[in-house]
């Protein structure tokens, strides 16, 4: 089983604060994705990877950056988070055009 | 909006009866999926139809695809109060893999 795991389950950071967050599979699926999930809005793209050190804006990457040095792990790095940045973050991984599986979620509140 | 409009927004039965979400789309797609969450933690995949298919089975679910009038149906039979969860569609338009989603219906199972 394709196993998909997030560094916090919970993460709570001041506004201001550079905040990491990470992903990592174990199953060497070459795409990589960074979601966030908010009320009545959905999922919605934020980056996504397909392959080591290659990276594409999705649909709402301001205020976001992210890195991939090595296939299995995949960061989303908030530069100086604000209160709207207040989120449920998904991260999913994928190979070969077919389904996403992913991690448990980290849920962030930026205070 | 390019998302998959989902209706019914939430829907609650009793257990035993059927459940039906519908997901409506204006892309084209290469293929559209199926994904249920539980409270608070990750998205699961459920099914995958591709755009040249009609419908697909897998236990209790049964999926319809109708791409003359851009939408799908998830049908899950016998429902359990385990199968309490919100359940997305996504779509699959392009090959780098990346999904769409939509916002989602929240089935709510009684025991």
């Amino acid at each position: 089983d394709v196993k998909v795991t997030q560094s916090s389950r919970y993460l709570v950071k001041r506004t201001g604060e550079k905040v990491f967050l990470e992903c990592v599979q174990d199953m060497d699926h070459e795409n990589m994705f960074w979601y966030r999930q908010d009320p009545g809005l959905g999922l919605r793209l934020i980056y996504f990877s397909y392959d080591v050190k290659m990276k594409e804006k999705g649909d709402i990457p301001e205020g976001y950056s992210v890195s991939r040095e090595k296939k299995e792990r995949f960061s989303l790095i908030l530069e100086s988070a604000s209160t709207n940045q207040t989120s449920m973050y998904l991260c999913a991984t994928q190979s070969g055009g077919r389904e996403q599986y992913f991690g448990p979620g980290t849920r962030l509140t930026v205070t | 909006s390019q998302q998959g409009e989902e209706d019914p927004q939430a829907l609650s039965i009793q257990e035993g009866e059927n459940a039906t979400m519908n997901c409506s789309y204006k892309t084209s797609i290469n293929n559209l999926q199926w994904y249920r969450q539980n409270s608070g933690r990750g998205l699961v995949h459920l099914i995958l139809i591709r755009s040249n298919e009609r419908e697909k089975h897998s236990g209790r679910l049964r999926v319809t695809l109708d791409t003359s009038k851009k939408s799908s149906s998830l049908l899950i039979t016998a429902s359990r109060a385990a199968d309490t969860a919100s359940y997305f569609c996504a779509l699959g338009s392009s090959n780098t893999g990346k999904l769409i989603f939509g916002q989602g219906t929240t089935l709510q199972v009684k025991p």
